[in-house]
């Protein structure tokens, strides 16, 4: 596609639920990221992907956060058992290759609400 | 490991004034620096890069930066603001393979 896609754009969800937000990638984008990013800061890495390949996780915030990308193009990061302070805009990325010289172009986000 | 920090949380400007948005970095070598601006309840535009070569960047919507490794800094200029540029602007450097970012800096501008 043109553009970084994420679905939903907007989700409430209720504590202790689950949930699962979508980031389809620039097609043949190779590196795909996701980011939180909470009210009023700036975007804080979570995790990234070089194809199917989860290279670093370091991010996470705890084992509740799992991200995949089994096929190396469409990305799932799933939050089980939210919990209020995962309430954030969570921004996916992605770049031809994976230094990012050629830039990271970013989707709209997902914000997601835990009440 | 490899950071940014943007000393600025809030700026107003009027109108057709100048601006200058700082960034410092700390990075050894030569860094992947960016800036993005992010309006509201939208996603990240990228406004210009640097990676290496010429260390003043033009980019888009009259944006320029300046790269000085003697300052660690790479600052974002615009010489004339206009009112669509109030948004959030955010500093980043590539850090093993991931950009980091810095806490960002708001824009307001007043006509």
């Amino acid at each position: 596609g043109a553009g970084v896609s994420q679905s939903p754009r907007y989700k409430v969800a209720k504590r202790g639920q689950d949930v699962a937000l979508r980031c389809d990638p620039i097609s043949g984008h190779v590196s795909l990221f996701w980011y939180q990013q909470a009210l009023g800061q700036g975007p804080e890495f979570l995790t990234y992907f070089q194809n199917e390949a989860q290279l670093d996780k370091s991010g996470l915030p705890s084992d509740r956060f799992f991200a995949e990308r089994p096929e190396g193009s469409v990305s799932t990061l799933k939050i089980q058992r939210t919990q209020q302070e995962d309430s954030a805009v969570y921004l996916c990325a992605s770049s031809l290759a994976g230094r990012g010289t050629e830039g990271y172009t970013f989707g709209s986000g997902t914000r997601l609400t835990v009440v | 490991a490899q950071s940014v920090t943007q000393p600025d949380i809030h700026i107003t400007v009027s109108e057709g004034a100048s601006l200058e948005l700082r960034c410092n970095y700390s990075y050894g070598a030569t860094p992947y620096l960016f800036w993005y601006v992010q309006s509201p309840g939208q996603g990240l535009q990228l406004l210009l890069k640097y990676f290496s070569g010429d260390t003043l960047v033009q980019g888009i919507k009259g944006f320029e930066a300046e790269f000085k490794r003697s300052q660690s800094s790479f600052n974002l200029r615009k010489p004339s603001v206009h009112w669509s540029d109030a948004a959030e602007y955010f500093c980043a450097v590539v850090s093993t393979d991931k950009l980091i970012f810095g806490t960002g800096t708001r824009l307001q501008v007043f006509p």
